[in-house]
């Protein structure tokens, strides 16, 4: 079966530090890739996502995320962050064959002011 | 507006209540899910649904049932709640093409079982 893991689980970093959350799945079929995050008290709202092509892709707020076939990886990055950006990042893969979409645990990050 | 709809937001019940927790969508999305989120795992699928009478079970099925009688709702039933099930439970929905698989999820329904 899918596995999705996020090896952070908890990310504290000052405002204006970069973010880099590590991604890695273990099928080696064809997927799709997302980021979702998720705000204190609110629900899972996409961030980026990745179906083709260049495996740069760039979200929404300033978020990016590369994928590496190669690693497996899909890891999420933002050169900058502020404090607005506390919430939990979970990194999910969906199996083209399937369709069946496998979440990782999540990564709770903290941005101190 | 797209909405995915759950009711309700909060609850708190004793072991061996029967509960449903709704979900609708507005979007005519084939495929619909429940998860459960707990601390440090995730998201965690419970059922999921390719169409309407299509169901089918997730990663941790055991104690939920599900329907699926119209394509926009998705009700997740708890015949005898126990304390294990005490969760954040999100229903979500997508469109089933290959090359789309962004769910859109609800605001989330907590739930303590006493």
């Amino acid at each position: 079966a899918q596995s999705v893991s996020q090896h952070n689980h908890h990310v504290i970093l000052s405002e204006a530090a970069s973010l880099e959350l590590g991604c890695n799945y273990s099928y080696g079929g064809t997927v799709n890739l997302f980021w979702y995050v998720q705000y204190p008290g609110q629900h899972l709202q996409l961030l980026l996502k990745y179906f083709s092509g260049d495996p740069l892709v760039k979200g929404i707020k300033g978020f990016e995320a590369e994928f590496i076939k190669s690693k497996f990886s899909f890891n999420l990055r933002k050169p900058s962050v502020q404090w607005s950006d506390t919430a939990e990042y979970f990194c999910a893969v969906n199996e083209q064959v399937t369709r069946m979409l496998t979440f990782g645990g999540g990564t709770r990050l903290m941005v101190k002011p | 507006e797209a909405q995915v709809t759950q009711n309700p937001r909060y609850l708190i019940t004793v072991t061996g209540k029967k509960l449903t927790v709704t979900c609708s969508q507005n979007m005519n999305h084939e495929y619909m899910s429940w998860y459960r989120q707990d601390p440090g795992l995730g998201l965690r699928q419970i059922y999921y649904s390719m169409n309407v009478e299509v169901t089918d079970k997730g990663d941790v099925p055991e104690g939920y049932k599900v329907s699926r009688k119209e394509k926009r709702n998705f009700p997740l039933i708890l015949e005898s709640p126990s304390p294990n099930q005490t969760s954040l439970y999100f229903c979500a929905s997508h469109d089933t093409g290959l090359n789309t698989g962004e769910l859109f999820f609800g605001e989330g329904s907590r739930l303590t079982v006493l």
